[in-house]
């Protein structure tokens, strides 16, 4: 069975400091992978979405990249962390178009 | 307007109520329709999975699709205390792209 692996947890990091969130998926290939941020009720907010190794495509202009190194793998990065990027990231996976989505259990962020 | 309207709640109902969450939209092209139950601190987890109009019924779950007035259901018979969690309802016209309600909060009290 497939199964997404996201890491850490949780995390605080100060403002100016790089981050580096991974996430990665079992049992499947090719999948096509996103990173999605959740803010108290705003819902969930697309950032990235990759259907092949570098391929990246960006829904929201922002302080934030993004990377698939290999094909089950995806890093979602920045440079320099602001307060405004604190909340709740949530990476996914779906088989292709026609599938719905599955999600990691998400990291929480808190720039301090 | 937005693409997706949902009560944010919360909805606080007695064990053993049946629970009834909706999802209303705008865009007539959407026709994958999903629910997800996302309890706190936790990812989303795919409850519901349903392409077009109709029902779909799987153990105490069952989703209703009415793309006709552009309004979707998810029904919880027998409610439990371990249904409480925050349930989002999403929908797209091709999956390539999902857009996410903002959720309702119910919460089962014994």
């Amino acid at each position: 069975s497939q199964t997404i692996h996201q890491w850490p947890a949780t995390l605080v990091q100060p403002v100016g400091s790089p981050l580096s969130l991974e996430c990665t998926v079992e049992g499947t290939s090719n999948p096509n992978l996103y990173w999605y941020r959740q803010a108290a009720g705003r819902g969930l907010q697309l950032l990235f979405y990759s259907v092949g190794i570098g391929q990246i495509s960006s829904e929201v202009p922002q302080n934030l990249s993004a990377s698939r190194p290999q094909d089950r793998q995806f890093i979602l990065s920045s440079k320099k962390l602001l307060l405004s990027d604190s909340g709740f990231y949530l990476c996914a996976w779906a088989t292709g178009y026609d599938s719905p989505l599955h999600f990691g259990n998400g990291t929480r962020l808190t720039v301090t | 307007q937005k693409e997706v309207e949902q009560d944010p709640g919360p909805l606080s109902v007695p064990e053993g109520a049946i629970v009834s969450l909706n999802c209303t939209y705008s865009n007539s092209a959407f026709q994958y329709f999903m629910w997800y139950r996302q309890y706190s601190r936790k990812g989303p987890e795919l409850l519901m999975y349903t392409y077009s109009s109709g029902n779909k019924e799987d153990g105490r779950f069952t989703a209703q699709v009415d793309k006709s007035s552009k309004y979707i259901s998810l029904f919880i018979r027998d409610s439990q205390p371990s249904d409480s969690a925050t349930y989002l309802c999403a929908m797209s016209a091709n999956t390539d792209k999902l857009i996410f309600g903002t959720g309702t909060r119910l919460q089962v009290f014994p």
